[in-house]
């Protein structure tokens, strides 16, 4: 699975929107990128995944570069709840037997 | 729907103990997962399961760690004996099996259970 990097931490406001940026350079054509977040004492959860098309669901957006060597995830109006660690995963989708690899991840701390 | 669930919560022992951890997962899912973060590391990937089978162990540090399944529902992960260095929390998750031709179905995290090896 190909490496990704991301900022050790990030601040924002609550009720604005936080943008988490991920850089994933050496990404194969058939990887997709996952977002994971881990609130405090909480066990991971799953947020969004994409291919190459950017995807919006209940919880976020995720935009991916033309190049598909960056991602942003973005919660549109962040919370307290929202406080957590995030992580970008580049991996392969084949029948569902993928382990997840955590990388260090990116710790949002919304402020009231 | 009931998601994962994980049995103790917290546990300490002493090392050279035994300590038997289980998970339940999602009614249905076949898959089932083991991962583990050791303090000031990252989430690492265990094991996984799919129904009864040992599908993947290239995670299991070594054979003090025995991961069951036996049914295909409920998991156990035992560790003996225990060492200070298996100090951490130890995560299950689950998922379905996707069809043919269909991305894979997320997997679902259980709270952790915290194993503190004194």
């Amino acid at each position: 699975d190909a490496k990704t990097t991301q900022p050790p931490s990030m601040d924002c406001a609550e009720g604005r929107a936080a943008n988490l940026p991920c850089n994933h350079s050496t990404i194969s054509g058939n990887e997709y990128v996952y977002w994971y977040r881990q609130i405090h004492s909480q066990g991971p959860q799953y947020i969004i995944h994409g291919l190459k098309n950017n995807e919006t669901n209940e919880m976020a957006s995720l935009i991916i570069t033309e190049d598909r060597k960056s991602s942003t995830l973005i919660l549109p109006h962040a919370t307290l709840r929202d406080t957590a660690v995030y992580y970008c995963i580049v991996r392969l989708d084949s029948g569902g037997y993928q382990k997840v690899t955590f990388g260090t991840g990116t710790k949002l701390q919304v402020i009231p | 729907e009931a998601g994962v669930t994980q049995f103790p919560s917290h546990s300490v022992i002493e090392k050279g103990q035994t300590v038997t951890l289980r998970c339940d997962p999602i009614s249905g899912h076949d898959n089932l997962y083991w991962y583990r973060r050791v303090m000031g590391k990252e989430i690492k990937f265990l094991l996984h399961f799919v129904k009864e089978s040992k599908q993947d162990e290239s995670g299991m540090p070594n054979n003090r760690f025995l991961a069951e399944r036996t049914g295909g529902t409920y998991s156990t992960l035992k560790v003996q004996p225990a060492e200070l260095e298996d100090s951490g929390v130890y995560f299950c998750a689950s998922s379905q099996t996707p069809h043919t031709g269909s991305l894979s179905y997320e997997q679902y995290f259980g709270p952790g259970t915290r194993l503190t090896v004194t």
